[in-house]
């Protein structure tokens, strides 16, 4: 079963708007991972934030976390047609040696 | 920097047949671990290894086998391979445990079971 979903399952936007996708899960984390994944390509990772956390940065990437919905949302500014790819969370319920991956969100950014 | 190299890239079995997935390492990481990818299902973890000599159990184990003999190099193998096990696989290492760190990526394997 999945721990994390994401939500949209599919967004298309227009190049210079922001793209934001969400991320639910099931139990308790110690932190919340996000990962890109372009096409034939394996995952990248983005942004590793913390149970403590409800906010973090990095570049045109914000990610927030709120434990108490056991949310977290990525929101990408300024979109480009590179950011085109698919965007998954992942989490390790209880800390432990096995991240759980959602099914992701495809990401388009039109020209 | 190679990171996380899988090895090969494609391939088509007939049912049956068996094969060995590869992937190296050159980040000195302790923990390696094989995903496969499905459309629709996400990634989900077959084998992890913590540390060289040791495999455990992920969340679809069954039908694959995992070696773990050099620190490097994390091995998958179909001993018989079914048409269920067409996907995309994925090797990813880290560190430490997947929970606290980045997980690195090769670019994966195309496996087709006819």
């Amino acid at each position: 079963s999945q721990q994390g979903e994401e939500d949209p399952q599919a967004l298309s936007i227009q190049e210079g708007e922001n793209a934001t996708m969400n991320c639910s899960y099931k139990t308790s984390i110690n932190n919340l991972q996000w990962y890109r994944q372009n096409s034939g390509r394996g995952l990248v990772h983005l942004i590793l934030i913390r149970s403590n956390e409800r906010e973090k940065h990095s570049g045109r990437l914000r990610v927030t976390l709120d434990t108490s919905k056991k949310s977290s949302s990525l929101l990408i500014t300024a979109s480009r047609a590179a950011d085109t790819a698919s965007y998954f969370c992942a989490t390790a319920p209880g800390g432990g040696n096995k991240l759980t991956f959602g099914t992701g969100t495809q990401l388009k950014v039109e020209l | 920097n190679a990171g996380v190299t899988q090895t090969p890239k494609f391939r088509v079995l007939k049912t049956g047949q068996s094969m060995t997935l590869l992937c190296a390492q050159d980040m000195n990481h302790e923990y390696m671990y094989w995903y496969r990818q499905d459309p629709g299902m996400g990634l989900r973890l077959i084998h992890y290894s913590v540390g060289e000599g040791t495999t455990a159990k992920g969340e679809v184990p069954d039908g694959y086998n995992v070696s773990r003999l050099k620190k490097q190099n994390f091995l998958l193998g179909l001993e018989s391979a079914a048409p269920s096990q067409t996907s995309v696989y994925f090797c990813a290492s880290s560190q430490d445990r997947g929970s606290n760190q980045p997980q690195h990526f090769g670019d994966g394997t195309r496996l087709s079971i006819l």
